[in-house]
C-alpha cells in the first residue's frame, strides 16, 4: 500500500521542550510539505522540500526546523521557540517538478500536538 | 489581496439542493487549482483538480474563470454524506507550493 504515514497521531509537549513529528512516504515523490492547521482555519505552509538535501521556508517557519536527508522522510521539529504550537500538523507530498505547485498534493493523516 | 480566498461558511442546505462555492486567487499566472474535501479531524483529500476551463465528476463540477480570477465548485443533488469542509488551493506567488483557503463548511440536512 503506497501512502504517507505520520506519527504519532497525538503528541504532548511540555514547556521548553523540542518535539519531532515524523513523516514518511513510499510514493517515490520528490516534493514534501508541512502545513499547520488551527481550528476553523485553513492550512498554513511551514516548510517544503522539492528535492533531497534542500528545503525552503514557508509562510510560518519561525520556531520550526526540518531536514530532508532521505527522499522518503521529512521530519518536522517544533522547537521551544514556537510559543503557540498547539495545532493539527499535516504532511503532504507531490511527484515533484520545477513547478511543484502545479501538482496534486497528497496528505498524511496528521499529528495533533498539544501543550501540557 | 490574499493569495487564495474562499467564501465564508457555513452553508446549510437540504438534501437534493444545489450549492456553489467560490474561491478567488491573486496569482494571475496560476494554471492549476484544486478542491479538497476535509472531514472533521481528518486530513484533506483531493476532490477535483481544475485545469484550463473546468472539470466535471458526477454531481461535482469545478470551473475556472481566468478573467475574474476565481474558481468555483458546484455540487448538485446534495447528499448527507457531502457534509464536510471544502478547501480550495492554488499556487503561491512564487509558484513553488500550494496555498490553501480557509475552507467552506457545508452541512446537508434531511
Amino acid at each position: 500500500d503506497g501512502g504517507i504515514t505520520q506519527s504519532p497521531k497525538y503528541l504532548f509537549r511540555k514547556e521548553g521542550q523540542n518535539v519531532t513529528l515524523s513523516c514518511e512516504q513510499n510514493l517515490n515523490h520528490d516534493a514534501m510539505y508541512w502545513y499547520r492547521q488551527d481550528p476553523g482555519q485553513g492550512l498554513r505552509l511551514i516548510y517544503y522540500s522539492q528535492i533531497v538535501n534542500d528545503f525552503q521556508k514557508g509562510d510560518i517557519a519561525e520556531g520550526y526546523s526540518v531536514s530532508r536527508e532521505k527522499k522518503e522522510s521529512f521530519p518536522l521539529t517544533v522547537t521551544s521557540a514556537q510559543k503557540n504550537p498547539t495545532a493539527f500538523y499535516l504532511c503532504a507530498s507531490s511527484i515533484g517538478s520545477s513547478s511543484g505547485a502545479q501538482e496534486t498534493q497528497y496528505f498524511g493523516p496528521g499529528t495533533r500536538l498539544l501543550v501540557l | 489581496r490574499k493569495e487564495v480566498e474562499q467564501d465564508p461558511g457555513p452553508f446549510n442546505v437540504p438534501e437534493g439542493a444545489t450549492v456553489a462555492f467560490n474561491c478567488t486567487y491573486s496569482n494571475s499566472a496560476s494554471q492549476s487549482f484544486f478542491w479538497y474535501r476535509q472531514d472533521c479531524r481528518k486530513e484533506p483529500k483531493l476532490l477535483m483538480s481544475v485545469y484550463s476551463s473546468g472539470n466535471e465528476d458526477g454531481r461535482f463540477t469545478a470551473q475556472l474563470n481566468r478573467a475574474s480570477q476565481y474558481i468555483s465548485l458546484l455540487i448538485r443533488d446534495s447528499k448527507l454524506s457531502d457534509s464536510a469542509t471544502y478547501l480550495c488551493a492554488g499556487p503561491n506567488q512564487a509558484g513553488t507550493a500550494l496555498i490553501f483557503g480557509k475552507g467552506t463548511t457545508l452541512s446537508v440536512s434531511s
